[in-house]
């Protein structure tokens, strides 16, 4: 079992959809990190959380610590929104990144 | 707008070539790392740094080496390219202080012949 698991591993979606993309791992952390990759593109951070939620125009991100849980949506998706999200996390004990494999989002207009 | 850039974009070497991956930062991050990603696939660490002379391996480190002579800066070398190590390959940094973000360069797409 990885020690980050994502769900869905694919997604699709009409444009204006809400979207919620999963994350739940088994170690301690002290840090998660929510990315997205755009086709042959670079990775982007979306957000880095330790606790609670944050939010960034259309994106929200919430983080159970309790549960070892986190969650990030998208509010009214577009086209635009198409891309791989990968969940991260930072691992208390080790101070390394552990990665989802990541969700595949489709948008369609 | 880009502050952690990786040359060159792609790359075709031949096998048994020794080829050097750069990886430049701006923003005087201490933590640098190398990762290795295949299509659809996760990201495998291969190195990382966590400041000047500080180098440690990941899970591929094998058949690579890095450099970190200056905080700007910190190179990847694979001294004989196989075609196994096609993949993409990329950089990223973030401050040493905690809970501080990831910065990743645009990756370099290696295939080696």
């Amino acid at each position: 079992k990885n020690e980050v698991e994502q769900s869905p591993q694919n997604l699709t979606a009409q444009e204006g959809e809400f979207i919620t993309i999963n994350c739940s791992y088994s170690v301690g952390i002290s840090a998660l990190h929510w990315l997205q990759q755009h086709p042959g593109g670079g990775i982007v951070s979306l957000f880095m959380l330790s606790s609670g939620k944050k939010k960034h125009g259309r994106l929200i991100a919430t983080i159970n610590i309790q549960e070892k849980h986190s969650s990030l949506h998208i509010t009214a998706s577009h086209p635009r929104d198409s891309a791989v999200y990968i969940c991260a996390v930072e691992s208390y004990n080790t101070d390394k990144l552990i990665f989802g494999t990541g969700t595949r989002l489709q948008v369609f207009p | 707008e880009a502050d952690i850039y990786q040359t060159p974009r792609y790359l075709v070497i031949g096998t048994g070539k020794k080829i050097t991956l750069e990886c430049s930062q701006t923003m005087g991050h201490d933590k640098m790392y190398w990762y290795q990603q295949d299509p659809g696939m996760e990201l495998h660490l291969i190195h990382y740094s966590y400041g000047v002379n500080s180098t440690e391996k990941g899970d591929l480190s094998s058949e690579s080496t890095v450099s970190r002579i200056r905080t700007e800066h910190f190179p990847l070398t694979l001294e004989s390219a196989r075609p196994s190590h096609t993949s993409q390959y990329l950089c990223a940094s973030s401050a040493i202080t905690g809970n501080s973000p990831l910065h990743f360069g645009n990756g370099t797409r290696l295939t080696v012949t």
